[in-house]
């Protein structure tokens, strides 16, 4: 059946980089634009953005810092998400997900720790 | 912004609860590509409805969804334990910020 897998846990410190991925399978992963939902602690969902997996062109949430970067590798259907300079508010759980009416589907989430 | 959802909301078992989501003109109230999810802890959410109302295969007809100008609506009737969990609603927005969540409701079944 259709699903996203993602990858594991990640514990950095600040300023470092983290890059997740979320692999597809199921369904033709050319078709539906993958999106990218973040969770805060104890906090409601937040839209970071999408990236047309046809085109490969990324569009981001208006105040989104541009150290976030979404990519993919279309021979692996598989989608990035990269955090360069990481914060301590940029510790949540990272979701990626594709929604067209019905088909709809969530990676199980990767938790992003930012500590020192 | 996100769209305004009451924190919390309670009912008793088999009884109703209704959830509002509160947007804009420029969201909920300019189309109805509003979405419901549910989400247990430390769970990803999972669909419940879209375009306002329509429910995906699988989710029981005991949820329920409605609109009216910049206020969407989910009604989860006959409550179950298993209900209890967190809701947001999801609107389509346009402009810069394609989509928007709502802030959140925390369902207690009592």
């Amino acid at each position: 059946q259709a699903q996203l897998v993602q990858s594991g846990s990640e514990l950095r410190e600040p300023g470092a980089s983290v890059k997740v991925a979320c692999k597809a399978s199921g369904y033709n992963f050319n078709v539906y634009s993958l999106h990218w939902v973040r969770q805060a602690p104890g906090q409601g969902l937040e839209w970071l953005g999408w990236i047309n997996t046809n085109r490969g062109i990324p569009t981001y949430a208006q105040d989104l810092p541009g150290r976030f970067v979404f990519s993919l590798d279309t021979s692996v259907s598989t989608t990035y998400l990269q955090i360069n300079g990481l914060k301590s508010e940029d510790t949540g759980v990272y979701y990626c997900a594709v929604w067209d009416d019905s088909f709809d589907i969530w990676g199980q989430g990767t938790a992003v720790t930012v500590s020192s | 912004s996100a769209l305004a959802q009451s924190p919390s909301a309670s009912g008793s078992l088999g009884q109703s609860v209704t959830i509002s989501c509160t947007g804009t003109s420029r969201d909920v109230g300019a189309h109805n590509f509003v979405s419901w999810y549910q989400q247990h802890p430390g769970r990803a959410p999972k669909l419940l409805l879209y375009e306002v109302n329509k429910r995906p295969s699988g989710v029981p007809d005991r949820f329920s969804g409605s609109k009216s100008g910049n206020t969407a609506s989910l009604t989860v009737s006959g409550l179950q334990a298993e209900d209890e969990a967190d809701y947001y609603c999801s609107s389509y927005a346009g402009g810069d910020n394609l989509y928007v969540f709502g802030t959140g409701t925390k369902v207690t079944v009592l």
